[in-house]
């Protein structure tokens, strides 16, 4: 079935470090997919989307490029903040505009000043 | 928009009592989903609404647990005879029916512990 793999957590960085989140996924067709970040104490947010391959999408400063060739849609930022500190979930829409989100398990990002 | 609200934030129960949460989507959202999420587990998809029907149910969700959505509005989430395995955070979320893809914004969730 239709599933996300994302890199086990927890990441720790420095301020001002790059930061990388892997994420893939298994599906069939063509899904949507997703990035969205959990803050401590607060609900799920979205970060950044991207519809259809080779689309990127960003947003404070995050990107990640959708790339069907490797099932990939990796989360980047060149240079990270203590405030980014969060959950990071990777996600998919399984059936476009039914838009139910399979969700990887999540990535821990602890950013020390 | 004043967000996706949901109540009560936290609910203690023993196993074996039902319990009911109730979700506010966000003004005009057509769209309304609830999720279950585990313990170091991303959200898992339990059903959804496109108003007041419920047009899809996860394998997830057990005779146990019910739906509802009338008038299209607030929702509701009853699970019966509770189970320690239903200790969770509950998630709702909701979207607007506007284009390919909507985005889904979630609410705060709904702690649920059962001793």
């Amino acid at each position: 079935g239709d599933s996300v793999t994302q890199m086990e957590g927890p990441v720790t960085l420095s301020e001002e470090a790059f930061l990388t989140i892997n994420c893939t996924y298994t599906a069939t067709g063509y899904p949507s997919l997703f990035w969205y970040v959990q803050y401590p104490g607060e609900g799920l947010q979205l970060l950044l989307k991207a519809t259809k391959a080779d689309d990127k999408g960003s947003n404070k400063g995050f990107e990640a490029t959708y790339r069907k060739e490797t099932t990939s849609f990796h989360l980047e930022k060149g240079s990270v903040q203590v405030s980014d500190s969060a959950v990071y979930f990777c996600a998919l829409s399984k059936w476009g505009s039914q838009g139910n989100l399979i969700f990887g398990k999540g990535t821990k990002l602890s950013v020390k000043p | 928009d004043t967000g996706v609200s949901q109540n009560p934030r936290h609910k203690i129960t023993k196993r074996g009592q039902n319990v009911t949460f109730r979700c506010d989507p966000i003004s005009e959202h057509n769209r309304l989903y609830w999720y279950r999420q585990t313990l170091g587990q991303g959200p898992e998809f339990l059903t959804y609404f496109q108003n007041e029907a419920q047009l899809e149910k996860s394998r997830l969700l057990s005779d146990r647990f019910s739906a509802e959505r009338p008038k299209g509005s607030f929702s509701t989430l009853e699970i019966q005879r509770t189970e320690q395995g239903d200790s969770a955070m509950y998630l709702c979320a909701s979207s607007r029916l506007a284009e390919v893809t909507d985005t889904q914004y979630f609410g705060p969730g709904t702690r649920l512990t059962v001793l």
